[in-house]
């Protein structure tokens, strides 16, 4: 089993620029989940999923767009990108939400300039 | 916001020596979990007690829970470099969908 994989590792972006952060498990989990790591701020949640064609906003939703259409895959797009958004993207899975531990991907960091 | 606080936010020891670090939350919790970070790598999920639960063990790790204080706390007995990381507590609340809230970490610094 891959786990959960996420793609690109490392992206610089322009300000203004639109990109797709994707993550993929193959473990057949129903929740994922996005979150963004700043330094001294620890994980926060940007958007999740229950189930393909479930999604909901987390603490942090602002700027970016999920989907589920399928329930390996959950691609986190950023609509216009802002110096803000400088940060390491983490996507995670897992059986049935937080009852039981996710697995957490290796995370994409993002570079605004 | 965050839902959980870790303390310390850094931790110094020796090879052999006890770690402990404390948690404490907000809200009602379904369950709380810990999670390692090694530098640039993703969280790994290490243990997870329950709200119903006081004390559970895995390995080296021992990790309480006092709902009445909102707390926690996670012990890693005869530390080792190799555990050298971040450790994060993460709560489940109960209402709602199903997420996690991560606290922001305690960094603990193993040396031989």
């Amino acid at each position: 089993n891959a786990g959960v994989t996420q793609t690109p590792k490392f992206q610089v972006l322009k300000t203004g620029q639109s990109m797709t952060l994707q993550c993929a498990q193959d473990m057949n989990h129903e929740y994922m989940s996005w979150y963004r790591q700043d330094p001294g701020m620890g994980l926060r949640l940007i958007h999740y999923s229950v189930g393909a064609g479930i999604t909901d906003q987390g603490e942090v939703p602002n700027g970016y767009n999920v989907s589920r259409s399928t329930t390996e895959d959950f691609p986190l797009r950023l609509l216009s990108a802002a110096p803000s958004q400088t940060s390491v993207y983490f996507c995670a899975s897992s059986p049935q939400g937080g009852s039981y531990g996710y697995t957490f991907g290796s995370g994409t960091r993002l570079t605004v300039v | 916001s965050q839902q959980g606080e870790e303390d310390p936010q850094a931790l110094s020891i020796q090879e052999g020596e006890n770690a402990t670090m404390n948690c404490s939350y907000k809200t009602s919790i379904n369950n709380l979990q810990w999670y390692r970070q090694n530098s640039g790598r993703g969280l790994v999920h290490l243990i997870l007690i329950r709200s119903n639960e006081r004390e559970k063990h895995s390995g080296r790790l021992r990790v309480t829970l006092d709902t009445s204080k909102k707390s926690s706390s996670l012990l890693i007995t005869a530390s080792r470099a190799a555990d050298t990381a971040s450790y994060f507590c993460a709560t489940e609340g109960n209402s709602g969908y199903s997420t996690l809230t991560f606290g922001k970490g305690t960094m603990l610094l193993v040396s031989p």
